[in-house]
């Protein structure tokens, strides 16, 4: 079965800082992998989305992340931290089917001034 | 366009009580879930519809019905509410049949179980 792990719940970072959010994923065919952010009392947007190709995949506000698959893992980053990056962002993975998509617990951004 | 749209916005309930939630789309989708958000445990699949006339249960359905009633609509109904069904709801509608298709997301429902 697919899962999706996603390391630290709470991540803090300065204004202007680099932000890393990581995702790890388990599955057993090549996956499609996704990063969504939630805003407070919002539902959730899509940010990026990783299908075939290019493995380094540019999404919006800034944020790019990685595909990797020898190391089973798609870390969001996005080199300059904004306040209005602050949101709970989380990864998630296309189960085979088309139809479910498995979250990660999320991850809650702070960014300080 | 509205995109995914849902009521009520907040609802508490006592233990026992019933409600449906409510959730339509206008983005001609197909495919429709309702989700449940719970502090630390991302979102759970409660249920989902691949396509007008199906439903199929997710990873948590226990206490919960569903029912696509057109392509526009799916509502997630609570028969007897229990505490435990506290918790954020969200629907959300995606094109379907395509292992990549972003996902559409609602506002939510903020729902508490006395």
């Amino acid at each position: 079965a697919q899962s999706v792990t996603q390391l630290g719940s709470h991540v803090s970072v300065s204004e202007g800082a680099l932000v890393l959010l990581r995702c790890n994923y388990s599955s057993s065919v090549p996956p499609y992998l996704f990063w969504y952010v939630q805003y407070p009392n919002q539902g959730l947007q899509l940010l990026l989305k990783y299908t075939t190709g290019a493995t380094l995949v540019k999404g919006i506000n800034g944020f790019e992340a990685e595909f990797k698959k020898s190391e089973t893992s798609f870390h969001l980053t996005k080199p300059s931290a904004h306040m209005s990056d602050a949101a709970e962002y989380f990864c998630a993975v296309s189960e085979t089917g088309g139809f479910k998509t498995i979250f990660g617990a999320g991850t809650r951004l702070f960014v300080k001034a | 366009n509205a995109g995914v749209t849902q009521t009520p916005k907040f609802q508490v309930l006592k233990t026992g009580q019933s409600m449906t939630l409510q959730c339509a789309q206008d983005m001609n989708h197909n495919s429709m879930y309702w989700y449940r958000q719970d502090p630390g445990m991302g979102l759970r699949l409660i249920y989902y519809s691949a396509s007008e006339g199906t439903t199929d249960k997710g990873e948590v359905p226990n206490g919960y019905n569903v029912s696509r009633l057109n392509k526009r609509e799916f509502s997630l109904r609570l028969e007897s509410a229990a505490p435990s069904q506290t918790s954020v709801y969200f629907c959300a509608s995606s094109e379907g049949g395509v292992l990549y298709n972003e996902q559409f997301f609602g506002p939510g429902t903020r729902l508490t179980v006395l």
